[in-house]
């Protein structure tokens, strides 16, 4: 089947520290990649996509790299700010499905 | 501005009843889904849409029951039937063909007591 696995959290780092949230996926066909950012009390936005293998999606400072070979797309910042404070969700879709898979969510506390 | 609007933001109801929670869209986009997020979960999908006057139901469908009569607009009713309905509702969108990114709409939290 199709499934997305994110680590748990909740992640706590202080404020210029390095981002790692890590995401593994498993689909029947060849997917295309997501980030989404959710604030609280909001819904969710795009945070940054790829749609192949090796492509590198990449937006506000965060990047991930879409890996055929380990089936992950990890999401990393090099120096994260208390502005990043949220919830991200990975998530795939497949192209004849129409639908999205998304994970369980890691929350991310930035400390200043 | 072009976007997802759902309303209300906040809505509270008394176990029992049926309440509809709107979400329209003017990006223009076919598709159009429900998903639920309770607290520290992630999203299960409700209902989907990939066209006008046709839906599919999602992985937690029993209790809910949505239209689609109009591209712009996919109104979900919450029915006395739903077991455990409050939760925070969200709404998105996406051109079709299961590859775009989804635009989401801002939620609905319902609260029934």
């Amino acid at each position: 089947g199709n499934s997305v696995t994110q680590m748990e959290g909740p992640v706590t780092l202080s404020e210029e520290a390095f981002l790692t949230i890590n995401c593994t996926y498993t689909a029947t066909g060849y997917p295309s990649l997501f980030w989404y950012v959710q604030y609280p009390g909001e819904g969710l936005q795009l945070l940054l996509k790829a749609t192949k293998a090796d492509d590198k999606g990449s937006n506000k400072g965060f990047e991930a790299t879409y890996r055929k070979e380990t089936t992950s797309f990890h999401l990393e910042k090099g120096s994260v700010q208390v502005s990043d404070s949220a919830v991200y969700f990975c998530a795939l879709s497949l192209y004849n499905f129409n639908k999205f898979y998304f994970g369980s969510g890691t929350k991310l506390n930035v400390k200043p | 501005d072009g976007g997802i609007t759902q309303s209300p933001k906040y809505l509270f109801r008394k176990e029992g009843q049926n309440v509809t929670l709107s979400c329209e869209q003017n990006l223009n986009h076919d598709a159009m889904y429900w998903y639920r997020q309770d607290p520290g979960q992630g999203l299960r999908l409700i209902y989907y849409s990939q066209i006008v006057n046709d839906f599919q139901k999602g992985d937690i469908a029993e209790g809910y029951s949505v239209s689609r009569e109009k591209k712009e607009s996919f109104p979900l009713t919450v029915t006395s039937a739903q077991k455990n309905p409050t939760a925070f509702y969200l709404c998105a969108s996406s051109i079709g063909g299961g590859s775009d990114e989804q635009y989401f709409g801002p939620g609905t939290r319902l609260t029934v007591t």
